[in-house]
């Protein structure tokens, strides 16, 4: 079974400091990982997959195959990038590749 | 090329009453899912489809019905809704594995009284 831990619900920074949230997968297997972001009530829009390896609005994020951990960084917060952010993974291929979803959290940059 | 488009934005529905929700995409992608998202739960799957007539059940299926005849559309019914069943619904689709994941729809507020 796949599984996706988030283990903060809720994280508050202020700007300018550095942000980290957290993702712990489960998966049998090699799986692509993403980050989504859900500005208030808006549709998700992708952040980043592990695949492309790209900086994406400041973030980063590495995929940890011993610690099984996809964490999302980014050294100086901003107040627009308070939103919800979700981890998701999804196997390879044909019926695996479906996405499952972390429980999210929801980051809040304060001026 | 408009993505992921869903209808209707919002829905209320009486206990027992039927309907289905509307997803296109103008993508021409294989896969489509859709998901529900509920306040501290996440989004959860609940059908998802790998090709035009291929579908298949996710996490949280009981309660609805999927069908994929042709690529561009994957509409859901709810067969009898029921208040569990109010939530956002979102519809997403990707081009697969390594296409750059997917791509989601506005959502549907879906309320059940």
């Amino acid at each position: 079974a796949q599984r996706v831990t988030q283990p903060e619900k809720l994280l508050s920074v202020f700007k300018g400091a550095p942000v980290e949230l957290k993702c712990n997968y489960s998966y049998s297997g090699s799986p692509e990982l993403f980050w989504y972001v859900q500005y208030s009530r808006q549709r998700l829009q992708l952040l980043l997959r592990h695949i492309s390896r790209e900086s994406i609005k400041g973030f980063t994020a590495d995929l940890n195959k011993g610690e099984t951990s996809f964490h999302l960084k980014k050294p100086f917060a901003q107040e627009e990038d308070s939103a919800m952010y979700y981890c998701a993974l999804s196997g390879w291929g044909g019926s695996n590749y479906k996405l499952t979803f972390g429980k999210g959290t929801l980051l809040t940059v304060n001026p | 090329n408009a993505g992921v488009t869903q209808t209707p934005k919002f829905q209320v529905l009486k206990t027992g009453q039927s309907m289905t929700l509307q997803c296109a995409q103008d993508m021409n992608h294989e896969y489509m899912s859709w998901y529900r998202q509920d306040p501290g739960m996440g989004l959860r799957l609940i059908h998802y489809s790998v090709g035009a007539g291929i579908t298949d059940q996710g996490e949280v299926p009981n309660g609805y019905n999927v069908s994929r005849s042709t690529t561009e559309d994957f509409p859901l019914r709810l067969l009898s809704a029921a208040p569990s069943q109010t939530s956002v619904y979102f519809c997403a689709s990707s081009p697969g594995t390594g296409g750059g994941g997917y791509t989601f729809g506005s959502g549907t507020r879906l309320t059940v009284v």
